[in-house]
């Protein structure tokens, strides 16, 4: 059974910080990665996806992918408190489902 | 048309009634999801339909019944439910194996 671990925080940092989000996975064939913000009340909202190693960058947005360390993380550049939400990070699982971590509570303070 | 809709946003019921969730996409994605989250849990995967065929029940009880009568229309039809199935019901569909996009969920409450 696949497995993804994340801290679940909360994760406090001041409004214009980079904030730092991380993930580890158990499965070392795992091919996709995502990362979803999810606002209280709210469904999950696709941010990033990233299938190579490296970086990937959108906007303020950064994806790493380490397959080797079976790492993903995601970096919030200039972090606005509208960005204060639950990050979930996910890995596709076996029939396309997804395979969601508890999730990473990130505060952003003004 | 680029969402998933979901109703109804919020729905109450008792134990003994019969009511059904309705999804539905027009973005010609072949693969639809419901999945059930309960309050600070990530959401957990119930049913996935591929080309309008179920491919898992990961072991959901039968009071739960899913239905796809076509590529663009998911059902969940529930009935004797017990209270501790209160949660938010999320559908998703994919284009491929790959991203999936949620709609805004279903809100239970079983009394």
């Amino acid at each position: 059974q696949k497995e993804v671990e994340q801290n679940s925080g909360p994760l406090s940092v001041s409004e214009g910080a980079i904030a730092s989000l991380n993930c580890t996975y158990s499965d070392r064939g795992s091919q996709s990665f995502f990362w979803y913000r999810q606002y209280s009340g709210k469904s999950p909202e696709l941010i990033m996806f990233i299938y190579s190693n490296g970086d990937k960058e959108d906007g303020r947005f950064t994806a790493q992918l380490n397959k080797a360390s079976q790492y993903v993380s995601l970096l919030i550049r200039d972090s606005q408190p509208s960005d204060s939400a639950t990050y979930l990070c996910a890995v596709t699982g076996s029939q396309g489902n997804l395979i969601f971590g508890k999730g990473t509570k990130l505060s952003v303070k003004p | 048309d680029t969402e998933v809709t979901q109703t109804p946003k919020h729905l109450v019921m008792g134990m003994t009634n019969k009511k059904s969730l309705k999804c539905e996409q027009h973005m010609g994605h072949r693969a639809m999801y419901w999945y059930k989250q309960k309050a600070k849990k990530p959401p957990e995967l119930m049913f996935v339909y591929s080309y309008e065929k179920l491919s898992i029940n990961e072991s959901v009880p039968s009071r739960f019944s899913p239905e796809c009568p076509n590529s663009s229309l998911l059902n969940l039809h529930l009935h004797a439910l017990q209270p501790e199935d209160s949660a938010l019901y999320l559908c998703a569909s994919s284009p491929s194996v790959n991203e999936q996009f949620f709609g805004p969920g279903t809100r239970l409450t079983v009394l």
